[in-house]
């Protein structure tokens, strides 16, 4: 059965204090693995996409990477303002997007 | 700027009351897309759309409807029959087969 799992639940750091978020999926034929940002009461934000094992993605503060089982979303030296719910999903042979629970960042300025 | 618009942002209704969503999008994606989103759950697919007159069920279509009889429109009818309707309903779209969506703000359901 695909799945994604995202890890941990929720994390707070210190302005500058830089960490990194976990996603774990199993899926027949990985097609894309995708990071999104949602703040409060607002639709999600498209990040980045994932196609291979090996690949990274930076935007700013933010460098998404990928394995054969797991991506990582590195957060360098983050600010106030990256405090959000960060969203994985990955699709495959189905060509359904399974959504993983998130992780709620907290940023303390 | 282009994007997609949702409507209303916050709507209250009475149990048994049929209420619809409004989704609009001036992207010219060809597919649309209605997910649910409720606390300690993923987005959960309602409907899709990958072309106008045509629509598929997703995973928890029980309880909705929906029509796509223009592009840019993709508007969801939350019934009396849907048991538990209160949470933030999203719309989205991408360009096929492009699984990038764009989503709307959101639509926040309370059935009181």
């Amino acid at each position: 059965e695909d799945q994604v799992t995202q890890s941990p639940e929720a994390l707070r750091l210190q302005e500058g204090e830089s960490s990194s978020l976990n996603c774990s999926y199993t899926v027949s034929g990985l097609r894309g693995l995708f990071w999104y940002r949602q703040d409060p009461g607002k639709g999600p934000e498209f990040l980045f996409t994932l196609y291979s094992a090996g690949e990274e993605k930076e935007k700013e503060r933010l460098k998404a990477t990928l394995t054969k089982k797991e991506s990582f979303l590195h957060i360098t030296a983050p600010k106030p303002e990256d405090s959000a719910t960060y969203l994985c999903a990955v699709d495959g042979n189905n060509r359904k997007l399974i959504w993983g629970l998130g992780t709620s960042l907290g940023v303390n300025p | 700027d282009g994007g997609i618009t949702q409507s209303p942002k916050y709507l209250f209704r009475k149990e048994g009351q049929n209420v619809t969503l409004s989704c609009e999008q001036n992207l010219n994606h060809d597919a649309m897309y209605w997910y649910r989103q409720d606390p300690g759950q993923g987005l959960r697919l309602i409907y899709y759309s990958q072309i106008v007159n045509d629509f598929q069920k997703g995973d928890i279509a029980e309880g909705y409807s929906v029509s796509r009889e223009k592009k840019e429109s993709f508007p969801l009818t939350v019934t009396s029959a849907q048991k538990n309707p209160t949470a933030f309903y999203l719309c989205a779209s991408s360009i096929p087969p492009s699984n990038v969506l764009t989503f709307g703000a959101g639509s926040r359901l309370t059935v009181l």
